[in-house]
């Protein structure tokens, strides 16, 4: 079957970095996602890599090894706003996103 | 700019009961689907269309019906409401199936 593993629930401060992991098992790979989710909205895209290594946009970098099935999201600068849930989710070899249950973050001042 | 708009944002419905979620983008995506997002699990595809006239059954269709008779609109029918439907829902919209998602605001369906 296919599969994704996050860590249900992470905590870190404000100021700090954090890494969230995800690996994958999956039926081919097209590329892989991540969504940030704040309670109570709609997911909103972070990230998406398809190609080994890693991936920065401000303060948050996205690494991908594929033949690792691994992936990991990298929160620098911490902020309050960062408060929310982190989904993974990829592309397998027909075109369907497959989700990981995603990993909340909370952040202390 | 409005994107995906979804509605209705919050419905109580009664075992048996039809209703339709209304999803409309209007940024010409070809790409849709509705997903159900239940606690400690991830969002899972009930339908999706990648293009007007197409559809498709994703992991969880069962119970629910879809049409996409135009680019810009594409609701999703609960045949006879069940307890089991109880959940969020989301409808999404891309250019194409593996590009990024855009996401509608979200309808939460409880039961009496």
């Amino acid at each position: 079957g296919q599969n994704i593993d996050q860590p249900t629930e992470m905590t870190a401060t404000e100021g700090a970095i954090v890494q969230i992991n995800c690996t994958y098992q999956t039926s081919g790979f097209n590329g892989l996602f991540w969504y940030q989710q704040h309670a109570g909205e709609a997911p909103t895209f972070l990230s998406y890599n398809v190609l080994d290594g890693l991936e920065e946009k401000g303060r948050f970098s996205s690494f991908l090894s594929r033949s690792k099935g691994y992936s990991y999201l990298l929160l620098k600068e911490l902020q309050m706003k960062d408060s929310a849930s982190y989904l993974c989710a990829v592309l397998d070899s027909n075109y369907q996103l497959i989700w990981g249950a995603g990993t909340k973050l909370i952040i202390k001042p | 700019n409005a994107g995906v708009t979804q509605t209705p944002k919050f419905q109580v419905l009664k075992t048996g009961q039809s209703m339709t979620l209304q999803c409309a983008q209007d940024m010409n995506h070809e790409y849709m689907s509705w997903y159900r997002q239940d606690p400690g699990m991830g969002l899972r595809l009930i339908h999706y269309s990648v293009g007007a006239g197409i559809t498709d059954q994703g992991e969880v269709p069962n119970g629910y019906n879809v049409s996409r008779s135009t680019t810009e609109d594409f609701p999703l029918r609960l045949l006879s409401a069940a307890p089991s439907q109880t959940s969020v829902y989301f409808c999404a919209s891309s250019r194409q199936e593996n590009e990024k998602l855009f996401f509608g605001s979200g309808s939460q369906l409880c039961f009496l």
